[in-house]
């Protein structure tokens, strides 16, 4: 069974700091893992996806997510905030050929002037 | 990138009434879509499967007659709250999946958030 934990439900940091967002999860067979950016009222938008490539995954707007299979972690960075980072980051895993995705619980990023 | 669109992206209905929700992939075929429900400030839960052509499957919990889900064609599923209550006021959210993007990726909608009355 799968499921993701991410540690810290909020997360506050300054404008052009690091951004740093904590996820693990746990699952049986090698997992396919996602982040997720929700802004208010709206639905998610894929940030980055890591399927088994490269372990150092790119995505939008200047984030970037690890996987470490040792660690079982997938954290989400970004090397400077922007005001425009404020929102909720969820993380998922799902299994190859699987339907569903499981998320965590969320972080809401909140940045600092 | 692949888009998925929902209607209506808001309602308020009167308690007793039905709602119907649509769930569109604009630019690929999904198979599979999803519908998620967000209570505020939690994460996502995963309500139904829905695959076209067939039945849903519901997730644990879910009240199959209550959360009607119709998949009729390959861009469409609906969801449609019958008898609705002031509980099930809520955001609902469908994903669909991309057969055709590596990593079996899903695409969210921009939700729909219901007021029952």
């Amino acid at each position: 069974a799968q499921s993701v934990t991410q540690l810290g439900s909020h997360v506050s940091v300054s404008e052009g700091a690091l951004v740093l967002l904590r996820c693990n999860y746990s699952s049986s067979v090698p997992p396919y893992l996602f982040w997720y950016v929700q802004y208010p009222n709206q639905g998610l938008q894929l940030l980055l996806k890591y399927t088994s490539a490269a372990t150092l995954v790119k995505g939008i707007n200047g984030f970037e997510a690890e996987f470490k299979k040792s660690e079982t972690s997938f954290h989400l960075t970004k090397p400077s905030a922007h005001m425009s980072d404020a929102a909720e980051y969820f993380c998922a895993v799902s299994e190859l050929g699987a339907n569903n995705l499981f998320f965590g619980t969320g972080t809401r990023l909140t940045v600092i002037p | 990138g692949a888009v998925v669109s929902q209607h209506p992206s808001w309602v308020i209905c009167k308690s007793g009434t039905s709602v119907k929700i649509e769930c569109r992939s604009l630019d690929f075929q999904a198979t599979t879509m999803f519908w998620y429900r967000q209570f505020p400030k939690q994460s996502l839960m995963l309500m139904a499967t829905s695959n076209e052509g067939s039945k849903a499957t519901y997730e644990q919990g879910v009240e199959k007659d209550k959360f009607l889900i119709n998949h009729a064609s390959l861009t469409l599923s609906t969801l449609t709250v019958t008898s609705a209550h002031p509980e099930d006021s809520s955001f609902y959210i469908c994903s669909a999946r991309d057969p055709t993007s590596g990593g079996d990726t899903q695409y969210f909608g921009p939700g729909t958030r219901l007021t029952v009355l």
